[in-house]
């Protein structure tokens, strides 16, 4: 399957900075990305879609100006968390989408906001 | 709106035996149906898929059914191991293809030795 890597694997910050993560392909061109968020023991929720070169697309109840997606290049998506604060601690996972069938996931990025 | 559950959320077994997770879907109007086996603080790894017209899949000791129009989903893991314990996801794709899949919430398996 495809390659999928995620950095930093894990940070962790003081409330009211900015953090960004980065989502590359390392072996094919990603036209679609998705980011999820899971809490512990809880399932991963979609926050957002990102199509190459266009806006996101943002699921209800995720404030698209604290979550800020970049999709800027078929190889690489980032998301910043901004002012961040204890509650967006959490898991985020970053995918993307080989045709309709495969979707492959990065190996996470563990949040955690002091 | 697609809601995905996943019956038990948690499951103790000795090594050794054969075993049954549940998954159901509310659209049955699904493209295909991933199972996903996640590690403690780790990423994703892919079990078995299966396309909406297929009715089963197999790997190895694993094996992942689906019942489209009643919404349901089984994985069957045979002769369970110690290395199988981890959280084991669900997870449908709707309609045409294009959008991301909808998770369940899992189920925590613990295979003891």
């Amino acid at each position: 399957g495809a390659v999928v890597s995620q950095h930093p694997s894990r940070v962790i910050c003081k409330s009211g900075t900015s953090v960004k993560i980065e989502c590359r392909s390392l072996d094919f061109q990603a036209t679609t990305m998705f980011w999820y968020r899971q809490f512990p023991k809880q399932s991963l929720m979609l926050m957002a879609t990102s199509n190459e070169g266009s806006k996101a697309t943002y699921e209800q109840g995720v404030e698209k100006d604290k979550f800020l997606i970049n999709h800027a290049s078929l190889t690489l998506s980032t998301l910043t968390v901004t002012s961040a604060h204890p509650e967006d601690s959490s898991f985020y996972i970053c995918s993307e989408k080989l045709g309709p069938d495969e979707q492959f996931f990065g190996p996470g990025t563990r949040l955690t906001v002091l | 709106k697609q809601e995905v559950t996943q019956i038990p959320a948690a499951l103790s077994v000795p090594e050794g035996e054969n075993l049954v997770l549940n998954c159901s879907f509310t659209d049955s109007a699904i493209y295909n149906l991933q199972w996903f086996r996640q590690d403690p603080g780790k990423g994703l790894t892919s079990l078995l898929l299966i396309q909406s017209s297929q009715r089963e899949q197999t790997s190895g000791r694993l094996n992942a059914s689906l019942d489209k129009s009643s919404g349901r989903s089984t994985l069957y893991i045979a002769a369970s191991q110690p290395g199988d314990s981890a959280t084991y996801l669900c997870a449908v794709r709707p309609g045409t293809g294009r959008r991301a899949l909808t998770f369940g919430s899992g189920t925590r398996l613990q295979v003891q030795p």
